[in-house]
């Protein structure tokens, strides 16, 4: 069974520190998907990255930046330079993808609450 | 595009009542989904369908069912309510992964908040 793990539950930092999220899977399949969803305090979700398994390199979009690390089964998340707007609740994701049309299943962590103060 | 529509938004039911949730996309998606929100929980899958006429289980099903006679509609039918089926609900849709163009991106409906009392 699919598993993924985001061990903090809530973090506070001040704006303008950086601050990375952490996040674990566990899989079986030797192809998955793997992704980050952004929920405001609005409540909608915001899809921010999707990484496949044979794709290692990091991404760096703006202040956003994601290392994946299958040696570790990790797809960790960091913010640079963390802004007020960023506070939210950051979900990681996995997905099966050994069958056509349930790439999308996803299991999610429980979430870590970003909160940035002035 | 209003891409995914899920009504109510919110909702009282009392204990033993039953009621749909309503969940429509307007992008031609294969594949769409249920999930639902408890704090400390994240998204736990209910059902899902891969296309009309095709439905299966997620995570935690019970108490809970679905159909898919359109490509647009997936509704959620709570037979049944019990006060553990208070929670967030929210509608999904994709493509299915065979697709060249797919990132694999869930669009997610805005949520609908249940209170069962």
């Amino acid at each position: 069974a699919q598993k993924v793990t985001q061990a903090q539950t809530e973090i506070s930092v001040v704006e303008k520190e950086d601050v990375t999220l952490d996040c674990v899977y566990e899989t079986r399949d030797t192809t998955y998907y793997l992704f980050w969803y952004k929920q405001p305090p609005s409540g909608e979700l915001v899809f921010l990255i999707r990484r496949n398994s044979f794709d290692e390199q990091n991404e760096i979009s703006g202040r956003y930046s994601w290392n994946f690390q299958k040696s570790t089964s990790s797809f960790n998340f960091t913010i640079t330079a963390s802004q007020v707007v960023d506070s939210a609740v950051y979900f990681c994701a996995l997905s099966e993808a050994q069958n056509t049309g349930t790439a999308s299943k996803l299991t999610f962590g429980t979430g870590t609450r970003l909160q940035v103060t002035l | 595009n209003a891409g995914v529509t899920q009504t109510p938004k919110f909702q009282v039911l009392k204990t033993g009542q039953s009621m749909t949730l309503q969940c429509a996309q307007d992008m031609n998606h294969e594949y769409m989904s249920w999930y639902r929100q408890d704090p400390g929980m994240g998204l736990r899958l209910i059902h899902y369908s891969v296309g009309a006429g095709i439905t299966d289980q997620g995570e935690v099903p019970n108490g809970y069912n679905v159909s898919r006679s359109t490509t647009e509609d997936f509704p959620l039918r709570l037979l049944s309510a019990a006060p553990s089926q208070t929670s967030v609900y929210f509608c999904a849709s994709s493509y299915p992964s065979g697709r060249a163009w797919n990132t694999g991106e869930l669009f997610f409906g805005e949520g609908s908040r249940l209170t069962v009392l």
